[in-house]
């Protein structure tokens, strides 16, 4: 089984729409969490970053972790065709040093 | 200030040539991280270096591959008689002392082996 568990998609949606990617984990030591951005042949761009459960806010993009569930998500309001990338969900134990743990990533097509 | 660099961007190695990737960190980060990425997969962990020393390297193959961070210089990935299974993107990471837990990442090499 796999540590983090992402669907691949691939996600179509509309200009404007609201999009919520998701990840689920079974090894509760993880305490960081993370979702990066990589657009075609490019490298991963770090989004967003949170620590344990809670909400975290940033423009568009809102990320949520509940441990409970061993759960997170990751929404993007008033989508828009630059957002059209794959985001993968990492996570960090906070006793293995600096190793993260990816997700497959899930592919977004926000259509004009 | 530049981010992490990785060169080549692109290489091409036949069965059983060497392959050397290499990683410059953004500027005032000492730790780096090597992850492979094969098609349709996601990024896989292989090895995390701070200077002149390997701190973790439970993601690396225990045969033909080996990384290194010299106190002057790039990191380097090294790939010893490279089969077709090692075609794969290589992406580097780097993260300062203080913010261990954000890494950022170069665009990566892509490695072709024929």
């Amino acid at each position: 089984q796999k540590e983090v568990e992402q669907d691949p998609g691939p996600l179509s949606v509309p200009e404007g729409a609201i999009v919520s990617l998701n990840c689920t984990y079974s090894n509760s030591a993880f305490q960081y969490f993370m979702w990066y951005r990589q657009y075609s042949r490019k490298g991963p761009e770090l989004l967003m970053y949170t620590y344990s459960s809670g909400n975290k806010e940033d423009g568009r993009f809102t990320a949520q972790v509940d441990k409970s569930s061993k759960y997170i998500s990751l929404f993007i309001r008033d989508s828009q065709p630059s957002d059209s990338a794959t985001y993968l969900c990492a996570m960090k134990k906070e006793t293995s040093g600096s190793r993260l743990t990816f997700g497959e990533g899930t592919q977004l097509t926000v259509n004009p | 200030n530049a981010g992490v660099m990785q060169n080549p961007r692109h290489l091409v190695r036949r069965r059983g040539q060497e392959a050397r990737l290499r990683c410059s960190p953004m500027k005032g980060h000492s730790h780096v991280y090597w992850y492979r990425q094969l098609p349709e997969e996601g990024l896989k962990f292989m090895v995390y270096l701070q200077k002149e020393n390997i701190i973790d390297e439970s993601g690396m193959p225990k045969e033909r591959f080996s990384a290194e961070f010299p106190k002057e210089g790039p990191s380097i990935l090294r790939i010893q008689q490279v089969v077709r299974g090692d075609s794969a993107a290589y992406f580097c990471a780097s993260s300062p002392p203080a913010l261990l837990n954000e890494q950022f990442f170069g665009p990566g090499t892509r490695l072709t082996v024929l």
